[in-house]
């Protein structure tokens, strides 16, 4: 089973406008963080956010939140006001902390293109 | 900045060759992981290594690869005896982990190596 889900291959934006990237989890640990990376056309992958299990509060950075549903196991990305930079590959990726493998699992990415 | 660096941006080989890339994390970081990412896929995690000593291997890593992280620096993946499907993009990462714990700990990553064996 897919741990880590992103249903929205592609999304085309208006600039300005606010963006919703969807990520779903599948996991039975208690402790796990959810991050999300932006990669640009050059490749390089770019860490935006972070979400833990026990937090109580939906993170922000700057104009990124995640909108994080626990019961639904939902960690959505929310970024404010688009612009042309933000164009590029989102992934949604995972860590779990009951000892299993160390390093994240991701999603299969969502295209982002941000139109003038 | 002193990010996670990455030698070479490109790699062009020949089927059969051996190759081998280099990855420098960032100093203070104490965990190295080595990813995979092929076409329209996210990275698939290949390896890690806590300091000098590689902890995990993923199924994807076959026996014509290795990796090393002598002295618990840099570290080095090389690929024997490469073939076609072996062409993709391989990301380094790094990150600072405390004895309380890793997953709340992002990984910083690399600008990747680009691997076409043709």
């Amino acid at each position: 089973a897919q741990k880590i889900t992103q249903t929205q291959p592609g999304m085309f934006v208006q600039e300005k406008e606010a963006v919703t990237l969807d990520c779903t989890y599948d996991t039975s640990d208690p402790s796990y963080g959810l991050f999300w990376y932006k990669q640009p056309s050059s490749g390089e992958m770019i860490f935006l956010i972070y979400q833990g299990s026990y937090d109580q509060q939906n993170a922000t950075e700057g104009r990124y939140s995640l909108n994080f549903q626990k019961a639904r196991k939902s960690a959505n990305l929310v970024i404010s006001a688009s612009q042309l930079g933000d164009s590029a590959m989102y992934f949604c990726a995972m860590r779990e902390g009951g000892g299993g493998a160390d390093g994240l699992t991701f999603g299969k990415g969502t295209h982002l293109i941000i139109q003038p | 900045d002193t990010g996670v660096s990455q030698n070479p941006r490109h790699k062009i080989t020949k089927r059969g060759q051996n190759v081998t890339f280099r990855c420098d994390p960032i100093s203070e970081h104490n965990r190295l992981y080595w990813y995979r990412q092929t076409l329209g896929q996210g990275p698939e995690f290949l390896t890690y290594f806590q300091n000098e000593a590689q902890l995990e291997k993923s199924r994807l890593l076959s026996d014509r690869f290795s990796a090393e992280r002598p002295k618990g620096s840099f570290s080095t993946l090389e690929i024997q005896r490469t073939e076609q499907g072996d062409s993709a993009m391989y990301l380094c990462a790094s990150s600072l982990v405390t004895v309380l714990g890793s997953y709340n700990s992002p990984l910083h990553f690399g600008n990747g190596t680009r691997l076409t064996v043709t």
